[in-house]
């Protein structure tokens, strides 16, 4: 079954502490995204990469950092700098051709932060 | 650049009665259109895209939508709700073919009543 996952489901950390948010896809698509979803204000881009390698800001991007070092895979990590960073994260990803912009979810990751 | 403004944050209907969620856009040039639904805790699953071929789009679950230029607007519709209707439902665009990325609007949640 292809798809993409995203790990752990919920996730509690202490203030102050970096944490790392999974995201694997087995669709071999090239483009991968991370949203942040909080009550009332639909979804906000944290960062999005194209090719491997390579990466680029979206619209809240301060106090977060990504790697894309395997097409499959775009880990996201909550850093200590983040001011707020309880709240629903969303991976997905997309094929990079004419006509296909449709980008697919993952079931998500819900941080508490304590 | 692309917005998206979706009317009301929350709509109730009975089972059996025609669903209308409202989307508007804003956008510089020929848009991509999107509904997605969102059940609790879980990731985003597309409805329906309009990419700029047929202006009715027919999507999952017995939804559709329709892309109105002079109106600015791509409301989404189903003749008659069920309950497993209830759920959050994003509008999305995009700025068109190629790599764009995704604006959403802050969503609506549908609710159905017996």
């Amino acid at each position: 079954d292809g798809g993409i996952t995203q790990s752990p489901k919920y996730l509690f950390r202490k203030e102050g502490q970096n944490v790392t948010l999974s995201c694997e896809q087995n669709l071999n698509h090239d483009a991968m995204y991370w949203y942040r979803q909080d009550p009332g204000q639909g979804l906000r881009l944290i960062y999005y990469s194209q090719i491997v390698n390579d990466f680029q800001k979206g619209d809240i991007a301060e106090g977060y950092s990504v790697s894309r070092e395997k097409k499959e895979s775009f880990p996201l990590t909550v850093t200590s700098a983040q001011k707020n960073p309880t709240a629903f994260y969303l991976c997905a990803s997309s094929i990079l051709a004419p006509g296909e912009d449709t980008q697919y979810f993952g079931p998500g990751t819900r941080l508490t932060v304590l | 650049a692309q917005s998206v403004t979706q009317l009301g944050s929350h709509v109730s209907v009975s089972e059996g009665a025609l669903v209308l969620l409202r989307c508007n856009y804003s956008s510089s040039v020929p848009p991509y259109l999107f509904w997605y639904v969102q059940y609790p805790n879980q990731g985003l699953q597309l409805l329906l895209k309009y990419t700029s071929a047929a202006t009715l789009v027919k999507g999952i679950n017995g939804f559709e939508a329709e892309f109105k230029k002079s109106e600015t607007s791509f409301h989404l519709t189903k003749p008659s709700a069920h309950m497993s209707d209830a759920a959050e439902y994003f509008c999305a665009v995009s700025a068109g073919e190629g790599f764009q990325k995704l604006v959403f609007g802050t969503g609506t949640r549908l609710l159905v009543s017996p």
